[in-house]
């Protein structure tokens, strides 16, 4: 058990709503992702974070924001939900320099309707 | 070039048969290959895992198989059982912070 925790688990909302989702880490693990999970598509990454405020865009980044103010705390915002953001979404956590493994939290399903 | 191939999208294998998935790259500067098994409702979690430098490793029934020349490597399960069955991913990383994933694999296998 890596110790990461998402928030929350189920979501539905409607598009045009921001939807925030939360990642929780008791590690303190240097970098921290987001990725979203597709049919056919298996996990593709959003955004990364290195360190306190330090982000970066992943593959699909677009519609999406990010922000990492605590060590343990890696939040994910929808500016305006589409349906095509429907999705569960993964937070995953690893050590980096030399610690490749990533570690996966348990997701978020979310619906936008 | 960023890519990572895997096939076949689904697999069904009788218990006790070897399931092989197959990934393929392009990036020579890989470095690092992982496997991830995924149960339903659960996030993947670290299988195995092979640098270029070694052809073969082996863990448990779980096997990697590395190709350099080809590009190519692959997960094999020796005398797989039913609670092998899950969705497997394979990837590569030429950091040490990122994962290219390749599409996943639905594994059955039945009693």
């Amino acid at each position: 058990d890596a110790g990461i925790t998402q928030s929350p688990r189920h979501k539905v909302t409607e598009t045009g709503t921001p939807v925030t989702l939360r990642c929780h880490q008791t590690e303190n693990h240097r970098y921290m992702y987001w990725y979203r999970q597709d049919p056919g598509h298996g996990l593709r990454l959003i955004h990364y974070s290195y360190g306190v405020k330090d982000t970066d865009k992943g593959e699909v980044s677009d519609g999406y924001s990010v922000s990492r103010s605590k060590t343990e705390d890696f939040l994910l915002t929808l500016e305006s939900a589409t349906s095509s953001q429907t999705s569960v979404y993964f937070c995953a956590i690893s050590r980096g320099q030399g610690g490749e493994t990533q570690y996966f939290g348990p997701g978020t399903r979310l619906l936008v309707l | 070039q960023q890519q990572v191939k895997q096939s076949p999208q689904s697999l069904i294998v009788q218990k006790g048969g070897i399931p092989i998935i197959n990934c393929a790259y392009e990036n020579t500067a890989f470095d690092y290959f992982p496997w991830y098994q995924q149960f339903p409702g659960k996030g993947p979690a670290l299988l195995i895992a092979i640098r270029p430098d070694v052809s073969e490793k082996k863990e448990g029934r779980f096997t990697i198989s590395f190709n350099k020349s080809a590009k190519q490597f692959s997960l094999h399960i020796m005398d797989s059982q039913p609670g092998d069955s899950a969705t497997y991913f394979c990837a590569a990383s030429i950091s040490n912070y990122q994962l290219i994933w390749g599409a996943g694999t639905k594994l059955i296998i039945k009693p």
